[in-house]
């Protein structure tokens, strides 16, 4: 079975402090995602990343950053984290095929509380 | 630009009914369309995915059709069972790789 982890189940910060989400997945999946979801928005693409050291901006990248050093691990940066980031992150993987493409498997889930 | 509607956003039903829950989306031209399952509080399982060329996906007691020309899909579970309580998601693949997802269905099985 497809494995992804997430770092914290829960976290809390500070505003202005830097934090740092880790996703791994166990698949060798090339694709990579983070997203937020709010009550009444659904789901929102921040960045995705389609194989190491590779990224692309979403819908709404403001304020956020990526990294992805090994295929693996997808990590996602609050710079400067503000109350408005308050939310519930979740990272998803996925296979690339050459012609088709294939499901994406998400992990439990952040939520993170900025005070 | 891609957008993806579930309507209702709510749907409450009798044990062992059958039921469908619909999606549909603006621009037909998907790589292909995923059914997700979220349960309070946790990520997402995936349900079924449908490639663009596919009309339809089973797994047990779903499944899901795909109509591209007309922008719909739907996602049929037979004899629904508590179980099934959850908030039922769609979620499209553009061209541009992006995916996009709906509010959701938030469904009651009621015993």
């Amino acid at each position: 079975d497809v494995k992804v982890t997430q770092s914290s189940r829960y976290l809390v910060k500070r505003t202005g402090e830097k934090v740092f989400l880790e996703c791994v997945q166990d698949m060798d999946h090339e694709n990579m995602f983070w997203y937020r979801q709010d009550p009444g928005l659904g789901l929102r693409l921040i960045y995705f990343s389609y194989d190491v050291k590779m990224k692309e901006k979403g819908d709404i990248p403001e304020g956020y950053s990526v990294s992805r050093e090994k295929k693996e691990r997808f990590s996602l940066i609050l710079e400067s984290a503000s109350t408005n980031q308050t939310s519930m992150y979740l990272c998803a993987s996925s296979f690339q095929g050459p012609i088709i493409t294939y499901e994406q498997y998400f992990g439990p889930g952040t939520r993170l509380t900025v005070t | 630009k891609q957008e993806v509607t579930q309507i209702p956003a709510a749907l409450s039903v009798p044990e062992g009914e059958n039921l469908v829950l619909n999606c549909s989306f603006t621009d037909s031209a998907i790589y292909n369309l995923q059914w997700f399952r979220q349960d309070p509080g946790k990520g997402l399982t995936s349900l079924l995915l449908i490639q663009s060329s596919q009309r339809e996906q089973t797994s047990g007691r779903l499944n899901a059709s795909l109509d591209k020309s007309s922008g719909r899909s739907t996602l049929y579970i037979a004899a629904s069972q508590p179980g099934d309580s959850a908030t039922y998601l769609c979620a499209v693949m553009g061209r541009d790789d992006k995916i996009i997802f709906g509010k959701g269905t938030r469904l009651h099985i009621l015993p």
